[in-house]
C-alpha cells in the first residue's frame, strides 16, 4: 500500500516570498506520478504540477517548481514570487503508472496562506 | 480549456433519500472517477470506471454507492440511502490516456 505524507499542516509566507511545501511517500513500486494539486477556498482542486518517476529532471510550471527525491521518496513543492491568489490548501497526490485509470492517493494537505 | 462539470453545486437531503450527483467528464477522456472529502480532511478515492464498468473501489464504496454511465456525456453517483457520514464535498475527475486527472469543482452534499 502507498501513503502520503504532508508534515506542515499551515504555512505563511509573504507576498513575493518563496515557500516550500514538503511532501514525502512510500510506495514499493518503481513507475509512478506525483502531482501536487491546489484547492482554494472555493474547494476545487486544480492540478498545478506533474512528475514522473522516471523522469530525472525536476518539473517546473512557471512560479511552480518541484524537488524530486526518488531514492529518499521526496516531492517538495516550491512556490516563488508567491501572489495572494496563491493561498490555497495544497495537496500531494501519488499515482501507480500501470494504469491508465490509476486512482489518486492525496496527503493530508498544506494550508497555504499568502499576507501583503 | 475543456473542463469537468458536475451538478448540482450544493445538495440537500434528508437522510435516508436517495441522491443522484452529475457529471459531464471532458469529452474525449476515456477515464472517470469519484472523490469524497469530509470537510477538513483529505481526499479520498471513492471509484474508477473504464469501458463501461467499474475498474476500482475503495473500502468507502459498499453498496449503498453505484456508479452510472447512461448516455454517451454523462457520469453518475449515486447514494440509496444517505446517511449522516455521507456529507462531504463530491469531486468527479476525468482522464484520458497518459493524462493526469481533471476535476470539476465538486458538488457539496449536505444530509440532514
Amino acid at each position: 500500500a502507498q501513503t502520503v505524507t504532508q508534515s506542515q499542516p499551515e504555512m505563511s509566507v509573504q507576498e513575493a516570498e518563496t515557500v516550500t511545501l514538503s511532501c514525502t511517500y512510500d510506495t514499493s513500486e518503481n513507475n509512478y506520478y506525483l502531482f501536487w494539486y491546489k484547492q482554494p477556498p472555493s474547494r476545487q482542486m486544480i492540478l498545478v504540477i506533474r512528475q514522473e518517476a522516471y523522469k530525472q529532471q525536476n518539473a517546473t510550471e512557471n512560479r511552480f517548481s518541484v524537488n524530486f527525491q526518488k531514492a529518499a521518496k521526496s516531492f517538495s513543492l516550491k512556490i516563488s514570487d508567491s501572489q495572494l491568489g496563491d493561498t490555497a490548501m495544497y495537496f500531494c497526490a501519488f499515482m501507480i503508472a500501470t494504469d491508465s485509470w490509476g486512482k489518486l492517493q492525496f496527503g493530508a494537505g498544506t494550508q497555504v496562506v499568502v499576507t501583503p | 480549456e475543456p473542463e469537468v462539470t458536475q451538478t448540482p453545486s450544493h445538495q440537500v437531503t434528508q437522510m435516508g433519500q436517495e441522491v443522484i450527483l452529475r457529471c459531464v467528464p471532458i469529452s474525449n477522456h476515456l477515464y472517470f472517477y469519484w472523490y469524497r472529502q469530509i470537510l477538513g480532511q483529505k481526499v479520498e478515492f471513492l471509484v474508477s470506471f473504464y469501458n463501461n464498468e467499474i475498474s476500482e473501489k475503495s473500502e468507502i464504496f459498499d453498496d449503498q454507492f453505484s456508479v452510472e454511465r447512461p448516455d454517451g456525456s454523462n457520469f453518475t453517483l449515486k447514494i440509496r440511502s444517505t446517511k449522516l457520514e455521507d456529507s462531504a464535498m463530491y469531486f468527479c475527475a476525468s482522464s484520458g490516456p497518459d493524462q493526469p486527472q481533471h476535476f470539476g469543482d465538486g458538488t457539496r452534499l449536505s444530509i440532514l
